[in-house]
């Protein structure tokens, strides 16, 4: 079955500058790929997603890109403010299924 | 519009007990997915429903765990003889039919003594 393996495990940024979290998926036909941000004791939030079809995606200070051939994808948030402080998750899916494999989390901390 | 929600946000149970977890999805999405969170780990992926289908349960961890959907609504999971390595977050989400994006619930937090 499909394994998503995240990294790294903890980033540590000063405010202002960039963060980027990265993914790589074992099951080729995945096609969707989201990225949750989940603060302490909150529910998953979807910030981003990127569909097999698109190479980049982009939406305000988070953009998000994915290398089919490498099966790998990335998150990256610029301009990080202490706000961004949680833990993202990416995840895979594939139409057949729906259901989504999540990686391990990054623990983001964005020091003010 | 309202979300998913969940009840009860919390539950303590005795080890080998049965619990019950609760969980409304967003009105109309069809499918329903149940996820378990482990302290401090990532989101590991239970059963999923999806309209009158039969259901995906192939992350279900042991016989002792079980999910009912009612129609395209409520859904309920069953944990029975509750373990000590039950203890974690239960997330349930949905989403429209036909569609990847989910929506999560506050999830449960269940303690096993």
């Amino acid at each position: 079955g499909e394994n998503v393996e995240q990294h790294p495990s903890t980033l540590s940024v000063q405010e202002g500058d960039s963060a980027v979290i990265k993914c790589t998926y074992s099951d080729s036909a995945s096609n969707y790929f989201p990225w949750y941000k989940q603060e302490l004791g909150k529910r998953p939030q979807l910030i981003i997603d990127i569909r097999s079809n698109v190479g980049e995606k982009k939406d305000q200070r988070i953009a998000v890109t994915l290398n089919k051939t490498a099966k790998h994808f990335s998150l990256h948030i610029t301009e990080t403010q202490p706000e961004d402080s949680a833990v993202y998750f990416c995840a895979a899916s594939k139409d057949s299924s729906y259901k989504l494999i999540f990686g391990s989390g990054t623990r983001l901390l964005v020091r003010p | 519009g309202a979300g998913v929600s969940q009840s009860p946000s919390n539950k303590v149970t005795e080890k080998g007990k049965d619990v019950e977890l609760r969980c409304d999805p967003i009105s109309g999405h069809t499918a329903l997915y149940w996820y378990r969170q482990r302290l401090g780990q990532g989101l590991e992926f239970l059963i999923y429903f999806q309209g009158n289908s039969a259901p995906d349960k192939s992350g279900l961890p042991s016989d002792r765990f079980s999910a009912e959907r009612t129609g395209e609504s409520v859904s309920t999971l069953t944990i029975q003889r509750t373990q000590q390595e039950d203890s974690a977050v239960y997330l349930c989400a949905s989403s429209l039919p036909v569609s990847d994006t989910q929506y999560f619930g506050p999830g449960t937090r269940l303690t096993v003594l």
